[in-house]
């Protein structure tokens, strides 16, 4: 099974940049890196997901060094609604049973 | 184009009774996964159905169980039911054999009194 490892919870501040850090040490071969945000009381929304090097779309950006065994989740410029927890999730949905969500990355974003 | 949507948004039953859980899948999405989210948790994979069979399923009793439809919704019925089952229930969808990620509903908020 394909575990990962990140903190419990990070604080940071409006403006800021904020990077957090997932360890997956047994991820497999064919295994995509997903993160997703959730707020109290709804689903996870998915954020970005990527298999090498580095990703970025309009919210995020992902950085996978080459040994795939860590991950890093990049927010530019948070601001207050950015506070959610964030998970990190490796694997294939074909294998659903196979991910395993952690008890994530709770962020609080002060003014 | 709808995202995946769940319904009821709450419900409250009592112990011992049964409940139907509803979830319509993302436009063009054929497989539905079930989650259980208890507060302060990560949510616990319970099931996936695909082409109307149950393909995977995690560590829950035989309770707790499912059903898809040939328009690729999906049921989650849950027996017997305990105080432990007081959770947000998640339905996600996806595409078989794709790596596209799934997509989560808001999910079912059943409260057990």
């Amino acid at each position: 099974l394909a575990k990962t490892t990140q903190p419990i919870s990070m604080d940071s501040y409006e403006g800021q940049e904020v990077n957090i850090t997932c360890s997956h040490n047994n991820i497999a071969t064919n295994d995509y890196i997903t993160w997703y945000q959730q707020f109290p009381s709804q689903g996870p929304r998915f954020i970005i997901q990527g298999y090498k090097t580095k990703v970025t779309n309009e919210v995020a950006s992902l950085f996978i060094p080459a040994d795939r065994k860590s991950s890093t989740l990049s927010l530019p410029r948070v601001s207050l609604s950015d506070t959610a927890v964030y998970y990190c999730l490796v694997g294939r949905y074909s294998s659903a049973s196979k991910i395993i969500f952690g008890s994530g990355t709770r962020l609080s974003i002060r003014p | 184009d709808a995202g995946v949507t769940q319904s009821p948004t709450h419900l409250i039953k009592t112990r011992g009774q049964q409940v139907t859980l509803r979830c319509s899948p993302k436009s063009g999405h054929d497989t539905v996964s079930w989650y259980q989210q208890a507060l302060g948790q990560g949510p616990q994979f319970i099931f996936q159905y695909y082409e109307e069979e149950e393909r995977q399923r995690g560590n829950f009793p035989d309770r707790f169980s499912g059903h898809q439809f040939p328009n690729y919704s999906s049921e989650l019925n849950v027996n017997a039911l305990l105080l432990g089952d007081s959770a947000l229930y998640l339905c996600a969808s996806s595409v078989m054999d794709s790596n596209q990620p799934q997509h989560f509903g808001d999910g079912t908020r059943l409260s057990i009194l």
